[in-house]
């Protein structure tokens, strides 16, 4: 498939669990951004990555949220301690490489979390 | 917080009518996008648009960006049931490559 591809489409989780869920980009783009939706809202940053360089986490809400990108490709991003305010879709965005500014932004279908 | 708010929140016509959906910010932006998400599926990009003043037309939806860059507007001109969705502003700042995203007008076109 040539779009960005997330998984689990779905996870259910019982609060204090830790979760993963997982990204992979359209082959080629450099940049991948994370992001947060609760229901009928808009989204909220939490992360961006960028080539080789440091991420940008300003939009993490809390030190149990990370992120990885390994290889420049598939970025995981880890939920600890799950509470049920986590409760959101998860979505991915990957971006090509271009000029300066914000390119268009292309995004998986999400993740859809649900913290009992 | 860069805020960018959207007007309104909820819209819900009839199919054949015409309608307006509002960007604002309170700071000035480098560049505007619009994305439509429909349910169970990632936004998809629209228009971008980076000049102030301009007009960007796409079938029967015209986008207009403000003049001190600041807000933009989205219009539709006789909707359409497959108009239906989250219509969500999008705004990058200086050098940053994140973009803020407004919370969305949720449209419903009826039939």
């Amino acid at each position: 498939g040539a779009g960005v591809s997330q998984s689990p489409s779905n996870k259910v989780t019982e609060k204090g669990k830790d979760v993963e869920l997982r990204c992979d980009p359209i082959s080629g783009h450099t940049a991948l951004y994370w992001y947060r939706q609760s229901l009928g809202q808009g989204l909220e940053f939490l992360i961006y990555f960028q080539g080789n360089s440091a991420p940008d986490k300003s939009g993490l809400p809390s030190d149990r949220f990370s992120a990885e990108r390994t290889g420049g490709s598939v970025s995981t991003l880890t939920i600890q301690r799950t509470q049920q305010e986590d409760s959101a879709v998860y979505l991915c965005a990957s971006s090509p490489p271009g000029l300066a500014g914000v390119g268009e932004l292309f995004f998986g279908e999400g993740s859809r979390l649900t913290v009992l | 917080t860069q805020l960018l708010e959207q007007s309104p929140q909820f819209l819900s016509i009839q199919e054949g009518e015409n309608l307006t959906v509002y960007c604002n910010s309170s700071s000035v932006f480098s560049s505007l996008q619009w994305y439509r998400q429909e349910p169970g599926e990632g936004p998809v990009l629209l228009v971008t648009v980076v000049t102030g003043g301009e007009v960007k037309k796409l079938k029967r939806l015209t986008f207009q960006f403000g003049d001190a860059r600041k807000d933009s507007s989205l219009h539709i001109t006789a909707a359409q049931p497959g108009d239906t969705g989250l219509y969500l502003c999008a705004k990058a700042s200086g050098s940053a490559r994140q973009l803020t995203f407004g919370s969305g007008t949720q449209l419903t076109v009826l039939p």
